[in-house]
């Protein structure tokens, strides 16, 4: 168990529709990343949030946005969804290696999104 | 763009065989992070490597990080059923963003 939160574990709904993942970091982290897994794909970066506010985008569409609470949990809102959305999206909080400075990531379970 | 592939994309083993997988970088990395992604699970982590030439070992996998710090490897000594699973590098984002990018991934089946 990573510490990592993540609901739902699977969502299915339609195209069109609009849905919310929820993700909680670790105790005590204050950064979440978003990435999405699609079939036999790797990871692709969404947006990362750093106490609460936006620190770095990556290849998210402007269909979906993302924030992060006060309480440090954050909301991957997807709109408009297509067929092309259905993938594995994850979430993660990170924690500095010892040594290097550098973060290292704590991945979520993951909440996998069909859009039929 | 940033690139960082992985090859080979799949690889069967017979279980106590041995496996490699390596990483590929379009550019410098200051590090480099290995995750493994069981069946079905999400990426955990498993090492950093952070100088020119590092070798580190973990029990049964070796991870070695290239002079040149565009390259890596991970090898697996004596596979066995409980290393199945996809195995990604990932280097720090060159866009400046605090955030890893992460390669292609190898997946591993190992066969009992």
């Amino acid at each position: 168990d990573s510490g990592v939160t993540q609901t739902p574990k699977h969502l299915i709904t339609a195209t069109g529709q609009r849905v919310t993942l929820r993700c909680s970091p670790r105790s005590g982290d204050l950064s979440v990343y978003w990435y999405q897994q699609s079939l036999d794909q790797g990871l692709q970066f969404l947006i990362q949030y750093y106490n609460g506010e936006e620190r770095a985008k990556g290849n998210i569409l402007e269909r979906f946005s993302a924030q992060q609470f006060p309480d440090l949990h954050s909301e991957l809102n997807l709109s408009s969804l297509e067929l092309g959305d259905s993938a594995l999206y994850f979430c993660a909080s990170s924690a500095r290696l010892t040594g290097t400075g550098d973060e290292k990531l704590f991945f979520g379970s993951g909440t996998q999104l069909s859009v039929l | 763009g940033q690139q960082v592939m992985q090859i080979p994309q799949y690889q069967h083993v017979q279980e106590g065989e041995d496996f490699t997988t390596y990483c590929n970088s379009s550019t410098t990395l200051s590090n480099i992070q290995w995750y493994k992604q069981r069946p079905g699970g999400h990426p955990v982590f498993l090492i950093q490597l952070v100088k020119s030439g590092e070798v580190k070992k973990q029990k049964r996998l070796t991870f070695q990080f290239g002079e040149a710090k565009k390259n890596s490897s991970l090898h697996i000594t004596a596979t066995q059923t409980t290393d199945v699973g996809t195995y990604f590098c990932a280097g720090p984002d060159q866009t400046g963003a605090n955030n890893l990018f992460f390669g292609t991934g190898t997946r591993l089946t190992v066969i009992p």
